[in-house]
């Protein structure tokens, strides 16, 4: 089955530093999102974005589909912004392809005031 | 627009006892998953119904788990009897998908499950 390889696997960063979470998967996608998983355990979507790029707030993301990889980049970072960070991905092709999410292991981020 | 709704939010039980967990997907969302989220790893898929079909069941431990989604709407996801192991976070997540093409999908705040 598809592999969905996020780097790296720790991060600790003083407030209002920027930074940049990486998604690598082992085939092509139909869906490709960002969450982040906040200390009560809840999954939050940042983005939906299988190709192309996007921006919301501080936050943006880039999906290359074509060299199979994705990017979280985070600018001015505050300590809310601390957490566990999951790129899950749908993929297009198998016969087990029946929409669900593939997790990568995520990436703990501490931002430290 | 409410989002997915679950409960409990924790439960703790002993070993052998049995429990079950509610889901409320987003209206109007055909599919309805359930993640099994163990400690420092990411979701895994149980189970996924599209209306009040399964769709994939493949990692359901058929022996102990169960879940239904009746009418379409709500799911019970029940566990019978429960292991040390079942020690998770239970997600429920819906989305608009109906044929497998990776609609959004949308989660819950998540049941915490600690089984000593």
């Amino acid at each position: 089955g598809i592999q969905v390889e996020q780097s790296p696997p720790d991060l600790i960063l003083q407030e209002g530093a920027n930074s940049t979470l990486r998604c690598n998967f082992s085939d092509s996608v139909n869906n490709l999102q960002w969450f982040h998983q906040n200390p009560w355990g809840q999954l939050i979507n940042l983005f939906y974005i299988p190709s192309g790029t996007k921006q919301n707030g501080r936050l943006s993301a880039t999906t290359v589909a074509t060299e199979r990889y994705s990017l979280l980049y985070i600018s001015s970072s505050q300590t809310t912004d601390s957490g566990v960070y999951f790129c899950a991905v749908v993929t297009e092709h198998g016969s087990g392809n029946t929409g669900k999410l593939i997790f990568g292991q995520g990436t703990t981020l501490q931002v430290k005031p | 627009e409410a989002g997915v709704a679950q409960s409990p939010r924790y439960k703790i039980i002993e070993k052998r006892q049995s429990v079950a967990f509610w889901c409320n997907p987003i209206s109007g969302h055909a599919t309805l998953y359930w993640y099994q989220q163990i400690l420092g790893q990411g979701p895994k898929l149980l189970i996924q119904f599209q209306n009040n079909g399964v769709v994939d069941d493949s990692q359901l431990p058929k022996d102990r788990f169960s879940a239904e989604r009746l009418k379409g709407v709500d799911s019970t996801l029940k566990i019978q009897p429960a292991k040390l192991e079942d020690s998770a976070v239970y997600l429920c997540a819906s989305s608009l998908d109906r044929s497998g093409v990776g609609y959004e999908q949308y989660f819950g705040p998540g049941t915490r499950l600690t089984v000593t």
